[in-house]
């Protein structure tokens, strides 16, 4: 079956570190991969997308991997903040049905 | 452009109430989906609608839950004979023509928090 894992223990970081979040996925083929963050009562806001045929992707402090081989996205935070603090989700959505499947989330906190 | 809205934010239900939850997706959006999340848990795809169609339901249970997008007015999820296991929230996002073939992202509400005691 489907799977998307993402580390369930909360990441802790000191502020401007780079933080790096794992998404994994098995008997997924994935034609791009979409990053949410969500912070706590409210709903997820899109990040970031990359596409199957592209390496890597980035936006401001922002920067997302994808290694099809590996079926793994990493996502990076350069120079975090505080504010950066949020669950952030990994949603890879598959060429057939291209419905976002997300995954459980990690937890982010950086520290001041 | 207003975002996603979704009513009520919270809502109480007694069990055995029906629930029905309301979603008005970003202008000019035609394709919605709808998710449920458990504390601690990631989002769960219930159902996929576009005008007048579901496209794909294969995450919402067979008894008690419907989903439908009318061609005027929001696209309402209706829960039947609510039971305390229904306690969740629940998310809705909409996406442009084309969908998620557009290689675009979804918008999501802020959610409704059904409670059922």
């Amino acid at each position: 079956s489907q799977k998307i894992e993402q580390n369930s223990e909360a990441l802790n970081i000191q502020e401007g570190k780079t933080a790096t979040l794992t998404c994994n996925y098995t008997n997924y083929s994935p034609a791009y991969l979409q990053w949410y963050r969500q912070d706590p009562g409210r709903g997820p806001v899109f990040l970031l997308l990359i596409r199957e045929n592209e390496k890597e992707k980035r936006k401001e402090r922002l920067k997302v991997t994808f290694d099809t081989t590996l079926k793994q996205s990493l996502f990076h935070i350069t120079a975090s903040q505080p504010a950066d603090s949020a669950t952030y989700l990994c949603a890879p959505v598959s060429g057939g049905s291209y419905i976002p499947t997300f995954g459980r989330g990690t937890s982010l906190i950086v520290h001041p | 452009n207003a975002g996603v809205m979704q009513n009520p934010r919270h809502l109480v239900r007694r069990r055995g109430q029906e629930a029905r939850l309301r979603c008005s997706p970003m202008k000019g959006h035609s394709h919605v989906y709808w998710y449920r999340q458990l504390p601690e848990e990631g989002l769960k795809f219930m159902v996929y609608l576009q005008k007048e169609n579901i496209i794909d339901e294969s995450g919402m249970p067979k008894e008690r839950f419907s989903a439908e997008f009318p061609k005027e007015g929001p696209s309402i999820l209706r829960i039947q004979q609510v039971v305390r296991g229904d306690s969740a929230a629940y998310f809705c996002a909409s996406s442009p023509p084309g969908g998620a073939h557009m290689n675009t992202e979804a918008f999501f509400g802020q959610g409704t928090r059904l409670t059922v005691v």
